[in-house]
């Protein structure tokens, strides 16, 4: 089954404790993405990555790092997080290219709080 | 520079009557335009899609929407309302000619209330 799949689901943790979540697709794409939703805001994106070793800021970049070492896995890392990181975050990839329509394939979701 | 903005942050309907949740969007390219829906606690799913061919898309579930580009609109509708459809819905664009990357531009959503 085509999917992504992030880990974890929930996670709380504090001030200061570097964490990472992890995002996998398995539809071979190029392009993936790290957006956070937060309410009134919608969803804005952190990072994206255009393919392997490949990837640049989005809207809202401060305070996360990404890697791109495998087509199939981006990982968000928070070095360290603060409570205005708490958010529910998504991961979604899809195909690049003029031949497609650049419909984006979501994770589940991943809801973080930090205290 | 892209943007999406969505007319209604909440729209209440009664069961049985029709739905329509608005959406504007600026683009400097040819859009690609998307809905997506979010049930509480669950993750974004796609609704439908316009990547420039027919000009009325319909998607699941009932809905479909019209690409109007003299309005720049791209409004969804449904004629007749269920329970099941009482959900956050997202207006999303993206440039399909901006080949640097293929960022979503998400509206802020509108939240569809659908009462007995």
């Amino acid at each position: 089954e085509a999917q992504v799949t992030q880990n974890p689901r929930y996670l709380i943790t504090v001030t200061g404790k570097k964490l990472t979540v992890t995002c996998s697709q398995n539809m071979n794409h190029e392009y993936m993405s790290w957006y956070r939703q937060d309410p009134g805001l919608g969803l804005r994106q952190i990072y994206y990555s255009m393919n392997v070793e490949v990837t640049d800021k989005g809207d809202v970049p401060e305070g996360y790092k990404v890697s791109r070492k495998e087509k199939r896995n981006f990982p968000l890392i928070l070095e360290s997080p603060s409570p205005n990181q708490t958010s529910l975050y998504f991961c979604a990839s899809s195909y690049i290219g003029q031949a497609h329509s650049y419909e984006q394939y979501f994770g589940p979701g991943t809801r973080l709080t930090v205290t | 520079a892209q943007s999406v903005t969505q007319l209604d942050s909440h729209v209440s309907v009664s069961e049985g009557t029709p739905v329509l949740l608005r959406c504007n969007y600026s683009s400097s390219y040819s859009p690609s335009l998307f809905w997506y829906v979010q049930h509480p606690n669950k993750g974004l799913q796609l609704l439908l899609k316009y990547t420039s061919a027919a000009t009325l898309v319909k998607g699941i579930n009932g809905f479909e929407a019209e690409f109007k580009k003299s309005e720049t609109s791209f409004h969804l509708t449904k004629p007749s309302a269920h329970m099941s459809d009482a959900a956050e819905y997202f207006c999303v664009v993206s440039d399909r000619g901006n080949q640097a990357g293929t960022a979503l531009i998400f509206g802020k959503g509108t939240t569809l209330s659908v009462s007995s």
